[in-house]
């Protein structure tokens, strides 16, 4: 069965740094999306791409944030300077259409030192 | 986005079936009822999904009432694979741009021997 894979599993990190999450949607999905779940607390959205650009995106993602698909097969979430806050399960998705349903990927927990 | 009401909390014995209801009174038209579920840490499943009409797949059924204000989703035979956080989500749909779940706190089902 197609999945989504996100890689690192896990990084740690200092305060300051930059940071790239890397996802692979599935591959005749055209929409993308990051979330987030902090621990303990619910999971957030934080953007969608379509068609190389942003459709949408939450007030958590900030001038911080950027995501990019740079290849026909990658999608990356950059954190341009990582605060403590940003300690996070971070949760790559996609989905073939705008009805069907999303396919998570594992995530990749961030840890902000 | 129409606002969903889960109760917080479930038990279940093993081989018996899970009903867990969801409350969306203020669910417009034209958006869908999504049930996903969270295992432990891992990425968000998706489960089923339906617009007013009864759903089964492999997995759930989903019983919409024909208002549409509430549904319940049922595990017909819940195992102790099925212990997680389930979330009733409305989805949004914006016309031309990628739609977005927005996840509550969800019930946590704990699936009992």
């Amino acid at each position: 069965e197609p999945e989504v894979t996100q890689t690192p599993s896990h990084q740690v990190t200092q305060m300051g740094q930059e940071v790239i999450l890397r996802c692979v949607p599935i591959s005749n999905h055209l929409y993308f999306y990051w979330y987030r779940q902090i621990l303990g607390q619910k999971v957030e959205f934080l953007v969608s791409f379509y068609n190389n650009e942003i459709s949408e995106k939450s007030e958590i993602f900030d001038d911080q944030f950027s995501v990019e698909r740079p290849d026909g097969s990658n999608f990356t979430l950059k954190i341009r300077s990582t605060k403590l806050e940003d300690s996070a399960m971070y949760f790559c998705a996609s989905t073939k259409d705008r009805t069907g349903e999303l396919f998570f990927g594992e995530g990749s927990r961030l840890t902000v030192l | 986005d129409a606002k969903t009401t889960q109760p917080p909390s479930m038990d279940c014995a093993e081989g018996r079936a899970a009903n867990l209801p969801c409350n969306h009174s203020t669910i417009s038209g034209n958006e869908y009822v999504y049930w996903y579920r969270q295992i432990h840490s891992q990425g968000p499943q998706y489960i089923i999904h339906g617009l007013k009409n009864n759903e089964t797949n492999e997995m759930a059924s989903l019983i919409i009432t024909e208002d549409r204000k509430s549904s319940t989703l049922i595990l017909p035979h819940a195992t102790l694979r099925d212990t997680a956080v389930y979330y009733c989500i409305v989805r949004v749909w914006g016309a031309g741009t990628a739609s977005k779940l927005t996840f509550g706190t969800g019930t946590r089902l704990q699936v009992t021997l």
